[in-house]
């Protein structure tokens, strides 16, 4: 069964630092994209990056660029979501997904999120 | 780039068949066919249960329905149930610069 399971979400101060991470089992981690989306407190889902399966091609949202840095580490199988310059409004619980088609909008295994709260 | 809009919640009593509407722009929903429907329970992982408009993925009732019509994509629930509360978002390509475009969300709530 496909498991994905994130961690290293906490408390940051603004301007701060968080790196996420996200163990990925049970598929060929190399053969499909990888994304991160996050909820804040109250609201709906927001997309914030993608990674290709070989880990060439990065994209993020409008929030996040500049600031977050995706990439991958196949020899871990983990996905990993670098996040500097925090700010509150990126109080969120941080999910990953697969995402069998590189964007699309459709991912179809998700972890149960870790949250990251600036403040 | 906004979210797609959704109707903020959507009630129905057992039995009953609801709607949700999930409206963007040419650029996005209307564009192409690649429109996917989550459900999202509190505390836990969200769910696909529609993707590509109308594909039902293996394991998910045949109660959920898609369908798409210019630039308005719908999910049907067809005899709800009490565990259908949920929220539900739709997501698709997002156009130039955003991979992937999520729906403001819809609360449904079984009377």
């Amino acid at each position: 069964d496909v498991q994905l399971v994130e961690s290293g979400g906490g408390l940051a101060q603004p301007g701060g630092s968080l790196r996420l991470s996200c163990a990925a089992s049970g598929f060929t981690f190399a053969h499909f994209a990888m994304t991160w989306v996050r909820q804040a407190p109250g609201k709906g889902l927001e997309w914030v990056s993608t990674i290709s399966g070989d880990g060439d091609k990065t994209f993020y949202a409008g929030s996040a660029k500049g600031r977050f840095s995706i990439s991958r580490d196949y020899s871990m199988n983990t996905l990993i979501l670098q996040m500097n310059n925090l700010r509150a409004e990126d109080t969120a619980v941080y999910y990953c997904a697969r995402d069998p088609r590189l964007g699309w909008g459709y991912f179809d295994n998700w972890g149960q999120g870790t949250l990251v709260t600036v403040s | 780039q906004s979210a797609l809009t959704q109707p903020a919640s959507v009630s129905g009593s057992p039995g009953q068949s609801i709607t949700v509407s999930c409206t963007g722009t040419y650029s996005d929903v209307g564009a192409f066919h690649y429109v996917s429907w989550y459900q999202h329970r509190p505390g836990k992982a969200p769910k696909v249960i529609i993707y590509d408009v109308r594909e039902r993925p293996s394991g998910v009732s045949p109660r959920f329905s898609g369908s798409k019509s210019g630039n308005t994509a719908s999910l049907t629930i067809s005899g709800l149930q009490a565990e259908d509360e949920a929220d539900y978002y739709c997501c698709s390509y997002g156009g130039t610069g955003t991979l992937s475009i999520f729906g403001t969300g819809t609360r449904v709530t079984v009377l």
